[in-house]
This record gives structure tokens, C-alpha cells and sequence, in this order.
């Protein structure tokens, strides 16, 4: 177990439709990070929160959107899923990498399936 | 172009050989260098990191970083059948936390 708790670990959804993926981070990670690893792109950044707020934004479509909350917990919500949006979504912790060289911890991930 | 180029695979080697991995990278603001480990359905576990260029070795792997070639490396010393897994590279200038990731390299060891 690698600290990080995410939810569901699968999903199925029709398109169209709305999902919220939910991440824990470890305890005494400020900084969430979401990515989306489909077979043709690897893993791409999305976006990244740190204490709350906004710290960097990526490849994250206008239809995807995150929040960190006061307890650190993170939601990514994406809305008029498309059959493209089908992939594997990860959230990371780190503390704030600035401050040293050591990467993130992932969680397990979430696999969304649009049919 | 893609920021960080790693060859997809797969690589299929026999129990006991040495394995070596590769990405090369455009972007010479890069100076933190990490290699990640992904089995099969679980998220990426981190193997390696090291600090701008030069070697790091932990145990039957060796990381290896040449910023001259804008090139990077991971050996991996009598390879096992538990090593088989897909192995990221990743990589992140100074002072920032976003990491930039190779889209991986699959690799089996056959008994």
C-alpha cells in the first residue's frame, strides 16, 4: 500500500454522462497531481494542487476539472465523457519537490471505461 | 516532438541478463531524473532518482544520467522474472514539481 487511496478503481459510464474520481494523499503530502496514462500517450500531467490551490495546470481538457479540499483530499470531475476519455487515471503525493529530488508516491489508480 | 523519448518495447531478455533502458530528452532545464517501475494494473513505484548528471547505484540497478547527450539510463543487474514489469522514465527541471514522463518501456524475463 503506497499511502495513496483512490476511488473507485474501476468505473463504467456511458457518454455523455459525469464521474468523479476521488484521491487521499499521503499523510504529510501537500501536493496532489492527476495524470491520465492511455496506451498511445503514456502518462500525461493534468493538473496539480498544492495546500488548496491551484500550483500547475497541463494537457487537462476545459470539460475535466479538480479541487483539493481543506483535509487535502482531491476530486477530479469530468463531465460529457467521450469514448476517448476511456483510460487509466492516476492522483500522486509528494511534499513540494522544490525543497528536494525525490518523486511521487502514486495510488492504485482508476480505470474509466466510457462505453 | 515529444519533450522525453523512450523506446515502447517490448524487451525480452533471459533470467540473469543485463538489462538497459533508455530516454533520451530535449529540454536541457532538466535536472532531476527519476526512474518509475509499473506492474501490471498498479500505479508506478518509484526505483530511482538522481541529481543532475553522473551514476547512482541501489542493489542490481544502476542509474546513469548524461546531460551532455541529453540521455539517460537504467541497468539492471541479474535481471529476474519479478523484474518484468514496464519501467518509466521521468524527469523535471529545477524548482518546479511537475514531472514529464517517457511513455515507457515493457520488459519480461523469462525463466
Amino acid at each position: 500500500d503506497s499511502g495513496v487511496t483512490q476511488t473507485p478503481k474501476h468505473l463504467i459510464t456511458a457518454t455523455g454522462q459525469r464521474v468523479t474520481l476521488r484521491c487521499s494523499p499521503r499523510s504529510g503530502d501537500l501536493s496532489v497531481y492527476w495524470y491520465q496514462q492511455s496506451l498511445d500517450q503514456g502518462l500525461q500531467f493534468l493538473i496539480q494542487y498544492y495546500n488548496g490551490e491551484e500550483r500547475a495546470k497541463g494537457n487537462i481538457l476545459e470539460r475535466f476539472s479538480a479541487q483539493q479540499f481543506p483535509d487535502l483530499h482531491s476530486e477530479l470531475n469530468l463531465s460529457s465523457l467521450e469514448l476517448g476519455d476511456s483510460a487509466l487515471y492516476f492522483c500522486a503525493s509528494s511534499v513540494t519537490l522544490a525543497r528536494g529530488n525525490y518523486g511521487y508516491t502514486f495510488g492504485s489508480g482508476t480505470r474509466l471505461t466510457v462505453v | 516532438q515529444k519533450e522525453v523519448e523512450q523506446d515502447p518495447g517490448p524487451l525480452s531478455v533471459p533470467e540473469g541478463a543485463i538489462v538497459s533502458l533508455n530516454c533520451t530528452y530535449s529540454n536541457s532545464a532538466f535536472q532531476y531524473f527519476m526512474w518509475y517501475r509499473q506492474y501490471s494494473r498498479k500505479g508506478p513505484e518509484l526505483l530511482m532518482y538522481t541529481y543532475s548528471s553522473g551514476n547512482k547505484e541501489d542493489g542490481r540497478f544502476t542509474a546513469q544520467v548524461d546531460k551532455s547527450s541529453k540521455y539517460i539510463s537504467l541497468f539492471i543487474r541479474d535481471s529476474q522474472p519479478s523484474d518484468s514489469a514496464t519501467y518509466l522514465c521521468a524527469m523535471r527541471r529545477y524548482n518546479t514539481d511537475k514531472l514529464i514522463f517517457g511513455t515507457g518501456t515493457r520488459l519480461q524475463v523469462f525463466p
